[in-house]
């Protein structure tokens, strides 16, 4: 019962071009949505972050979408640099409960860029 | 500035010893997080902290898992007897709880081999 779920395992794209990365939740308590990024032997980062208010949050080469109605979003990175080869994971909290901190993850994406 | 602190990065250990995993969270920041990350499940949260008092311990798997927080800079993870599905890397994050909502600070994670 994964309540955000990254359905695709892995993704490759070419320097230069753009990157997607899908991510769908299931529970509508969900009011806060964020990417983190996972290179190998480290712990996640901090990417971007959207609150459920807004519908596009935007950040260098990083722009995550988020459409309640259909409970998905999206982040983008265009170009696409081979150092954004990693592991993607996507993330939500909601205020029910009184934290934005209990953040729950998808299984991740892979993403290769190559040169 | 020193990032969250986990060690041992790797332990290796037989069915039925104890482990124990240890974090230093960032200096200042009130929330601590353990997360458990395996192939199959992806990033569960296990528990969190916030100012050195469990707050949320309900992904904690069973009685074997004990976590306890005694100062502000330090946190264990115990699992007593271990088990081969405990293996998984053991990740702990800290966060201010100001500035961006959901955003933790992750360490680089102790992968655990129970055989």
């Amino acid at each position: 019962d994964q309540q955000v779920k990254q359905n695709s395992p892995s993704l490759s794209v070419q320097e230069g071009r753009i990157s997607i990365l899908n991510c769908d939740y299931t529970n509508s308590m969900f009011d806060y949505f964020l990417w983190y990024k996972k290179y190998p032997a480290e712990g996640p980062t901090f990417l971007i972050s959207i609150s459920s208010i807004k519908d596009k949050n935007e950040d260098g080469r990083f722009t995550v979408f988020l459409n309640k109605s259909a409970k998905h979003l999206s982040l983008h990175i265009v170009p696409s640099q081979p150092g954004d080869s990693a592991v993607y994971f996507c993330a939500a909290s909601g205020h029910s409960g009184g934290s934005n901190y209990k953040l729950t993850f998808g299984k991740g994406t892979l993403l290769t860029v190559n040169p | 500035d020193a990032g969250v602190i986990q060690s041992p990065r790797h332990e290796v250990t037989e069915m039925g010893q104890e482990v124990t995993l240890r974090c230093k969270p960032i200096s200042g920041h009130d929330y601590l997080f353990w997360y458990r990350q395996t192939m199959m499940r992806g990033l569960e949260l296990l528990i969190y902290f916030n100012n050195n008092v469990p707050i949320d311990d309900s992904g904690m798997p069973e009685d074997r898992f004990s976590a306890k927080m005694p100062n502000a800079s330090f946190s264990t993870l115990k699992i007593q007897p271990s088990e081969p599905r405990d293996s998984a890397v053991y990740f702990c994050a800290s966060s201010p709880g100001t500035g961006v909502a959901g955003e933790l600070f992750f360490g680089e994670g102790s992968r655990l081999t129970v055989l």
